[in-house]
């Protein structure tokens, strides 16, 4: 059983570019959210699809956007980089309906601004 | 706004020793989750607690919940150096499904010899 995936593993970008990170939910999943982690930081949640739709967002400018296709599987969008967006970009699945609130975590795309 | 708060930020302990991170959060939740983090990998679920007065425990770690004092804590058994690694705590909403978690800043545990 497939766990959560995500790709690239890292990502060096300059700033002003354009990136897209792509991320694979656990099998049986349909749930995906994205999470951003500066170092020494918590995560911090950027938004949650489900049903092809964007569900909830934190605080988090446009230059995030996100698609779900039907699949689950998923991509994390960021235009305009900025140097402080370097961090470790975090994807988790889960089932909306399972009941059991579980979130599995993918192993996450370091993206380094420079 | 939600906040979660973790103490301490930093932890060196012997091997051997007991210990407690402590969690707070500001709003009502019944759902608390608690993640082990190694130095650069993603995170790892140990423990989710679903209601007040919830207690958990995996081999030397012993996670509970006080839904009231919003507090939890997890406890750690005897240490051992595998241990070391950051522990985040997590807050998920009061409804619906798996959802939008809200993390601490983090406990950074160093277990020495």
């Amino acid at each position: 059983d497939a766990g959560v995936t995500q790709s690239p593993t890292h990502l060096i970008k300059t700033r002003g570019q354009q990136v897209t990170l792509r991320c694979s939910p656990k099998s049986g999943h349909d749930t995906v959210s994205w999470y951003q982690q500066a170092l020494g930081q918590g995560p911090q949640f950027i938004f949650q699809y489900y049903e092809e739709e964007e569900r909830q967002r934190g605080n988090f400018p446009d230059r995030f956007s996100g698609h779900q296709f039907p699949n689950y599987s998923s991509e994390l969008n960021v235009n305009a980089l900025l140097l402080g967006d370097s961090a470790l970009y975090l994807c988790a699945s889960s089932h909306r309906n399972l009941g059991s609130y579980e979130q599995y975590f993918g192993p996450g795309t370091r993206l380094t601004v420079t | 706004e939600l906040k979660v708060e973790q103490n301490p930020l930093f932890l060196s302990m012997q091997e051997g020793k007991n210990y407690t991170i402590y969690c707070n959060y500001s709003t009502t939740s019944d759902r608390l989750y608690w993640y082990r983090q190694d130095p650069g990998k993603s995170l790892e679920s140990l423990f989710v607690l679903l209601s007040n007065g919830a207690v958990k425990q995996e081999g030397r770690l012993m996670a509970s919940l006080d839904t009231k004092a919003r507090l939890s804590t997890l406890h750690i058994t005897a240490a051992v150096h595998d241990l070391s690694a950051t522990y985040f705590c997590a807050v998920g909403p009061d409804t619906g499904t798996a959802s939008k978690l809200t993390f601490g800043t983090g406990t950074r545990l160093q277990v020495t010899l």
